[in-house]
């Protein structure tokens, strides 16, 4: 079993629905992070949270700390949001990064 | 445009060729990093340099041999490669040692190995 569970796997959606990918994970961390992967592989870093919210544009980040689990909300969503999200956390006790398979987000007009 | 530079973007080899993959940053950043994403697993850490020295090794075959002569520079040199290692090769940096600054990825190599 992954440290880093991610859910759903795949997901379609309508353009301008209100999207929510989850991160579960069962270390203690000092950071969480939001990364996605558009097709042809380049990797953009979307959010590093250790607590709390944050918000950049239409997408939203959250976390809880106690309960081990994340939140990546993508607001109005649109065709271009369409790739893979992935959560990656790094344990505090460690520097390197563990990483979630991935959530495949197809947004369609 | 993420300030990291891979090259070759594709590569196809025997597995008795032996080439090299190229990373460039242009960010200023002291750490570079090569994964290995293979289909349908996550994202693996091959190996980190800080301030030019190698301080991790995931356990990752010989064949695979990384080299760092500076901060801006990261090179993974390949030689007899296996099959099981096609895989999109991954090049990113950070201003520190990773999990605790933002990472910057490079578009990636996507290597095939016949």
């Amino acid at each position: 079993k992954n440290e880093v569970e991610q859910s759903p796997q795949n997901l379609t959606a309508q353009e301008g629905e209100f999207i929510t990918i989850n991160c579960s994970y069962s270390v203690g961390i000092s950071a969480l992070h939001w990364l996605q992967q558009h097709p042809g592989g380049g990797i953009v870093s979307l959010f590093m949270l250790s607590s709390g919210k944050k918000k950049h544009g239409r997408l939203i980040a959250t976390i809880n700390i106690q309960e081990k689990h994340s939140s990546l909300h993508i607001t109005a969503s649109h065709p271009r949001d369409s790739a893979v999200y992935i959560c990656a956390v790094n344990p505090g006790t460690a520097s390197k990064l563990t990483f979630g398979t991935g959530t495949r987000l197809q947004v369609t007009l | 445009e993420t300030g990291v530079t891979q090259t070759p973007r594709h590569l196809v080899m025997g597995m008795t060729n032996k080439k090299s993959l190229k990373c460039e940053q242009h960010l200023g950043h002291n750490a570079m990093y090569w994964y290995k994403q293979s289909a349908k697993k996550p994202l693996e850490l091959m190996f980190v340099y800080s301030l030019e020295e190698r301080v991790e090794n995931n356990s990752v075959p010989s064949r695979f041999s990384p080299e760092c002569p500076n901060s801006s520079h990261l090179f993974l040199h390949l030689h007899t490669l296996q099959p099981e290692d096609s895989a999109l090769y991954l090049c990113a940096s950070s201003q520190g040692r990773q999990g605790y600054y933002e990472q910057y990825f490079g578009p990636g190599t996507r290597l095939t190995v016949t």
